[in-house]
């Protein structure tokens, strides 16, 4: 099993819908993260979570919420998703005591249509 | 706050030819890593150089940390079809509790 794992990897959606993305993670890490993906842009951090109790907005968190449902789940919702939400989104895990970077998910495909 | 640069923003090289990636930062690095991402999957950790002057090989990729020059280097020696795909920078902030950066990612293309 991946250390990371991301759901769905491909999700076609309509806008105004409500959708969510699921992380879970097999590393025992406390860190987690959202970021998402375009072209030409980078990796944009959405939302991350230092612990459980510990959720804090990114550069791009408009439109978005999170649930940090346990030390290994993170889960990132659109709340009406609109097409210029249409990206590559990853899920991230980190640990502080080894500054080793980040472990990434497969990410998911979302298509808002 | 920190901005990564990435030059050039996108190669297209013949199989056999060597190449390099420049990542360069606007503020001190504390720690340079490098992925590789084959397009539209994940990302792979590639190596992580955290003294000034540090280099280290993987298979046919070599990364070196200027630590004056706030810029890392990423070479690849005879280009393989294997080696397309995107490949970013990231930097660790001064402290732990900051979050890495990353850079927007440079497309490499090796046609055979």
């Amino acid at each position: 099993d991946a250390d990371v794992t991301q759901t769905p990897r491909n999700r076609i959606t309509k806008t105004g819908k409500r959708i969510m993305l699921e992380c879970s993670q097999t590393k025992g890490h406390d860190r987690m993260y959202w970021y998402r993906q375009d072209p030409g842009l980078g990796l944009r951090l959405i939302y991350y979570s230092f612990d459980v109790k510990d959720i804090n907005k990114g550069e791009i968190s408009d439109g978005y919420s999170v649930s940090r449902q346990a030390q290994a789940k993170f889960s990132l919702s659109l709340e009406s998703a609109i097409p210029n939400q249409t990206a590559l989104y990853f899920c991230a895990t980190s640990d502080p005591g080894q500054r080793y970077g980040y472990t990434f998910g497969s990410g998911t495909r979302l298509t808002v249509v | 706050s920190q901005e990564l640069e990435q030059s050039p923003q996108s190669l297209i090289v013949q199989e056999g030819k060597n190449l390099t990636i420049n990542c360069t930062s606007s503020k001190t690095l504390y720690g340079l890593y490098w992925y590789k991402q084959k397009y539209g999957e994940g990302l792979i950790f590639l190596m992580m150089l955290q003294k000034g002057g540090e280099e280290k090989s993987h298979e046919k990729i070599t990364a070196k940390l200027d630590e004056k020059k706030q810029q890392s280097s990423l070479h690849i020696t005879a280009s393989q079809p294997s080696h397309a795909g995107i490949y970013l920078c990231g930097a660790d902030g001064e402290t732990s509790y900051d979050k890495v950066i990353f850079g927007p990612g440079t497309s490499l293309s090796v046609i055979p």
